[in-house]
């Protein structure tokens, strides 16, 4: 069946440091790929999505690449906040007319020190 | 605009009792879905709706687990005899209508439900 697999946390990094967030893949025919985010208190959120393969989902500067090749949608963004401390989940959609459920990765909790 | 809402915030209950928790989705969302998130996990599939009727409740875990959405607005997940294994957070989200396309889940902060 379908499944979601990301990098296990905590990531612990310092404010302005490079981050990466491995996620990968198992579906059957053309999946879409999200990025959610989960603030503290707060609740999920979209950050981004691909529907396609190559394509690059981007927002408030976080990027990811739908990679077919490599069955995978790796999180990134060139220099972290104290405020984007959170619970990153990977998650995709097998899409094409199906009920569109979302089928999560367990989460990644970021914590970014000043 | 309102967002997705959920009722109640918490629920603690007692092994064996009936619960029942509501879904208030955004205005002219057709599409409804409802999640469990247990503690240190993702987010799980339960059921989904498209107007009032579920097309699709096959993550429910078992038959204790039942939802309606009579008006294809609110809905309403049941539990009945709960039992500890239950206690996780249930999320509603909703959206546009998905066929043939893919469009965002809006969710609702969740329902924290407590078995003792």
């Amino acid at each position: 069946g379908n499944s979601v697999t990301q990098m296990e946390g905590p990531v612990t990094l310092s404010e302005e440091a490079f981050l990466t967030i491995n996620c990968t893949y198992t579906a059957t025919g053309y999946p879409s790929l999200f990025w959610y985010v989960q603030y503290p208190g707060e609740g999920l959120q979209l950050l981004l999505k691909a529907t396609k393969a190559d394509d690059k989902g981007s927002n408030k500067g976080f990027e990811a690449t739908y990679r077919k090749e490599t069955t995978s949608f790796h999180l990134e963004k060139g220099s972290v906040q104290v405020s984007d401390s959170a619970v990153y989940f990977c998650a995709l959609t097998q899409g094409g007319g199906a009920t569109n459920k979302l089928i999560f990765g367990t989460g990644t909790l970021l914590a970014v020190q000043p | 605009g309102a967002g997705v809402s959920q009722t109640p915030s918490n629920k603690v209950t007692e092994k064996g009792k009936y619960v029942e928790l509501r879904c208030d989705p955004i205005s002219g969302h057709t599409a409804l879905y409802w999640y469990r998130q247990s503690l240190g996990q993702g987010p799980e599939f339960l059921i989904y709706f498209q107007g009032t009727g579920a097309a699709d409740d096959s993550g429910l875990p078992n038959d204790r687990f039942f939802a309606v959405r009579p008006e294809g607005s609110v809905s309403t997940l049941k539990i009945q005899r709960t039992e500890r294994g239950d206690s996780a957070v249930y999320l509603c989200a909703s959206s546009l209508p998905g066929s043939g396309s893919v469009n965002e889940q809006f969710f609702g902060p969740g329902t924290r439900l407590t078995v003792l």
